[in-house]
């Protein structure tokens, strides 16, 4: 079955940086686009970044802009988020989702790695 | 980028009650619009993807209409495992937007 699984996710202090993965099996990664979308306590949905299913095309949200690195590895069926320069209002539950229907439209997410940022 | 107005932002309903919610696109999305439902620690769940196509294994109480700007979710028979969230989605163009989410409640 399919399932995407989330890990990297931690208490980091303002201005550091974490990796995130996303692993994924039950499918064939390098035929999907992917994203990552994030959620802070309480709140709701932010879609973060995207990733081409080749990534020969990748595209981020402005508020991570300039900060945030998305990569995948078909070979190795995983999915990543670099995050560097990490602010306090980075702090969120972090979801990598498959795309599907267009690449936009998400059938499967992971079950989300929590991210903190905090002094 | 896309706003996505979602409205009510909760509701009280009945079991067996009919419910319906509204999402608002500030420009035309001709019919790239999708539903989530999302229960309280869980990652979100596909139900309508392309306004009104229902996703496989959802069921078909769910059902979804509109185009361009103005969209509806309506679930034609409430259940109790129906007690939840629910965000709409554009995926008309990057930035993907969501709706600021309905949470139904029990009455």
């Amino acid at each position: 079955q399919v399932q995407l699984v989330e890990s990297g996710g931690g208490l980091v202090k303002p201005g550091g940086s974490l990796r995130l993965s996303c692993a994924a099996s039950g499918f064939t990664l390098r035929d999907y686009d992917m994203s990552w979308i994030r959620q802070a306590p309480g709140r709701g949905l932010e879609w973060v970044s995207y990733i081409s299913s080749s990534s020969s095309y990748t595209n981020y949200a402005d508020s991570v802009k300039g900060r945030y690195t998305i990569s995948r590895d078909n070979a190795e069926n995983s999915l990543y988020l670099q995050m560097n320069s990490l602010r306090d209002e980075d702090t969120a539950v972090y979801y990598c989702a498959r795309g599907v229907y267009g690449g936009k439209t998400h059938d499967y997410w992971g079950q989300g790695t929590l991210v903190t940022v905090s002094s | 980028d896309i706003q996505m107005t979602q409205s009510p932002s909760s509701l009280s309903a009945s079991v067996g009650d009919r419910v319906t919610i509204t999402c608002r696109a500030s420009q035309s999305i001709i019919r790239y619009l999708n539903w989530y439902q999302q229960k309280p620690g869980k990652a979100p769940n596909l139900l309508i993807y392309a306004a009104s196509s229902l996703q496989s294994g959802v069921p078909s109480r769910f059902s979804g209409s509109g185009s361009g700007t103005d969209f509806t979710l309506t679930i034609s028979s409430l259940q109790p495992e129906d007690f939840t969230t629910y965000f709409c989605q554009q995926s008309y163009s990057t930035p993907l937007t969501f709706g600021g989410g309905t949470k139904v409640e029990i009455k």
